[in-house]
This record gives structure tokens, sequence and C-alpha cells, in this order.
């Protein structure tokens, strides 16, 4: 099993919908959990972190992190094109290694 | 606020060549710095990490070599590139005073092999 595992293909969404975007995880004690965003061609960005169980909203975007499931997932509202990007997944293990997922591509259709 | 250079953007050696790549921060102190490579269709490959001057940890064994001269001065280093070396190598960091803050990422170098 890979450490952090973001499966979905492409994703497409039309503007002003809701993308969703999930990421899991193996390592039980991983405490600290990322998402970046990544313009094709640029470095990431950071996006959100969050720390506890639970919903952490920031404009239009939410993380939602649940530790005995082992997954976060990251919600985009009211999807802009701007949104478009590949949105990478990271997750700090027990061992404090920042361990990445593949990415997920979203596609903003205007 | 901090901020992270690296440079150069864009880099095409031929195999066999040497390389130098540069990352500084400004605006804080004994960070934790990092070295990243990106190949085309995979993930984020940690290279090396430091907490401080002169003490550098390997991720992965391979023909590359990372340094830290200064506090805020990190250099990835090759005395000779293979094409397999090819990618875009990212420099990040975070405060010195834990490693579970997020890492922020300098612009990249796109490297090239011919």
């Amino acid at each position: 099993q890979k450490e952090v595992e973001q499966n979905s293909g492409p994703l497409s969404v039309p503007e002003g919908a809701i993308a969703s975007l999930n990421c899991t995880y193996s390592d039980r004690g991983s405490q600290s959990f990322f998402w970046y965003r990544q313009y094709s061609g640029k470095s990431p960005e950071l996006i959100m972190f969050i720390y506890s169980n639970g919903d952490k909203e920031d404009g239009r975007f939410t993380a939602q992190l649940n530790k005995a499931s082992q997954y976060v997932s990251l919600l985009i509202r009211d999807s802009q094109p701007s949104d478009s990007a590949t949105y990478l997944c990271a997750v700090i293990n027990g061992n404090n290694r920042l361990a990445f997922g593949k990415g997920n591509q979203v596609v903003v259709i205007p | 606020s901090q901020t992270i250079h690296q440079w150069p953007a864009t880099l095409v050696q031929p195999v066999g060549s040497p390389l130098s790549l540069e990352c500084t921060v400004e605006g804080t102190s004994n960070p934790n710095l990092y070295w990243y490579r990106q190949a085309a269709g995979r993930g984020l490959q940690l290279l090396f990490y430091s907490v401080g001057i002169g003490q550098i940890s390997s991720e992965v064994p391979q023909n590359l070599s990372a340094s830290r001269p200064q506090d805020r001065q990190f250099i990835l280093s090759s005395k000779k590139l293979l094409l397999s070396d090819s990618g875009f190598y990212l420099c990040a960091w975070n405060p010195g005073d834990s490693s579970h803050q997020p890492q922020h990422f300098g612009d990249g170098t796109r490297l090239s092999i011919l």
C-alpha cells in the first residue's frame, strides 16, 4: 500500500460546481495533513492544512480529516477556471517525514 | 516575510556534466531545508533534507549530493549527470523548530539532460 494515495483520475467540473478530492494514508501515526495546488509547470503552493478531525474552511476551500478512516479530503466550492490545476495531498507520517500523493488534476469547464 | 529563491529556472546539460543548483531562504533563521525531484508522471520524491549547517540526510542513494554551507543556503550537486536525472527540482523550507509545519516551495529548476 502506498503511503499516500490519490486514486481518482482527472476531475472535470463545470464552473460554479463543487470539486471533491479524496486522499487516503497508511500510517496511523500521521499528525499533519496538507493540500497543495500545482499549476502546470509551476511549483506546489500550500492552500490548506489540517491537524484535527473535522472540517476546516478557508474561503472556497474546505479540508476534511477523518483519522479513524485515514482519509483527508478537499472541497472546492464555486469552482472557477483558475482552480484548474493538480492538487497534491501531503501527510507528515509518524517518522516526521512528509509524503506526497501523486496528485489529482482538476479541470474547471467554463 | 520569508521568501525562498532557486536558480537557475531552467537548465539543459549533457550527460556526464556536473551540476550545481542553489537555493536560499530569506527572512528566517535555522530553517529546515529540503530538495525534492518531480519526474514527469510521478510524485514528489524527497532527495535530501537538512536541519542545520553541515547536517545533510539523504533519502535516496544516487549520484546526487547536497551541502549546506550557510544557515539559509542549500546546494544540490552532481559530478556526472545521468539521463535519469532529468526532472523538476524543488527546494523547500519550513521553520526549524517544528517539522510539522507546512513546507513552502521555491519556483523550481527544470533540468533536461541531453
